[in-house]
């Protein structure tokens, strides 16, 4: 079975453009998380999709944004970017996303630069 | 809200001996997940072992074992002869079973091998 894949694996762009990640979750896997890992801050919970809807989001600002197919693929969207958005940015999969702990599968991730 | 914690921020180990990484998490909740996750330098995050709070037995894959004290809250992994495919940073993440999924890590630990 193919595993979660993440594209593009590498984008730069510069202050103020937007940028539009892509996740394939898993096959039969119907939740999609998102994390952006930084040196300074470690790992943070963004959002989490499951069935086309936002069932929880991290502390981000508005800026951050996601949506969810009805295949189950997602995309994340980041309005005006700005230096700080420099990060690796992790996409998970889980089977089910009942809340139960599923254990969530992980992209090889997006390294994002913004200059 | 749930926090877990990595207190070595730096391991190493002989090759064949064994390490054991120490976590310790905090929560309200009774029923919930505890994952060990390995990032290699190719950045992929890999599930290593998953631990039910609900089941007093610890984990074990392979060479990978946990000690889950649940009163203690603590969630350590040991790693048995050690292999130099076991480099990496390990993390401790803490799933709740209510609501979105959603991975609460810790700092990490980076898991040096020498030969």
């Amino acid at each position: 079975k193919a595993g979660v894949t993440q594209t593009p694996r590498y984008l730069i762009k510069t202050r103020g453009q937007q940028v539009t990640l892509s996740c394939s979750p898993i096959s039969g896997h119907r939740s999609v998380s998102w994390y952006q890992q930084t040196p300074g801050q470690g790992l943070q919970f963004l959002f989490e999709y499951f069935s086309e809807t936002q069932r929880n989001k991290g502390n981000f600002p508005g800026r951050f944004s996601g949506r969810q197919f009805s295949n189950s693929r997602s995309e994340m969207n980041v309005s005006t970017l700005e230096l700080g958005d420099s990060a690796l940015y992790l996409c998970a999969s889980s089977r089910e996303g009942t809340g139960s702990g599923y254990t969530q599968y992980f992209g090889p991730g997006t390294r994002l630069t913004v200059l | 809200a749930q926090t877990v914690t990595q207190s070595q921020p730096e391991m190493s180990v002989q090759e064949a001996e064994t390490v054991t990484l120490s976590c310790t998490y905090d929560t309200s909740e009774s029923d919930y997940y505890l994952f060990w996750y390995k990032q290699p330098p190719s950045r992929q995050m890999i599930l290593v072992i998953r631990q039910e709070a609900y089941k007093q037995q610890n984990a074990t894959e392979n060479r990978f074992s946990v000690n889950f004290q649940k009163a203690a809250k603590s969630f350590s992994l040991k790693i048995s002869d050690s292999q130099l495919g076991d480099a990496a940073m390990y993390f401790c993440a803490y799933s709740s079973l209510q609501g979105a999924q959603k991975l609460v890590f810790g700092q990490g630990t980076r898991l040096t091998i020498n030969p």
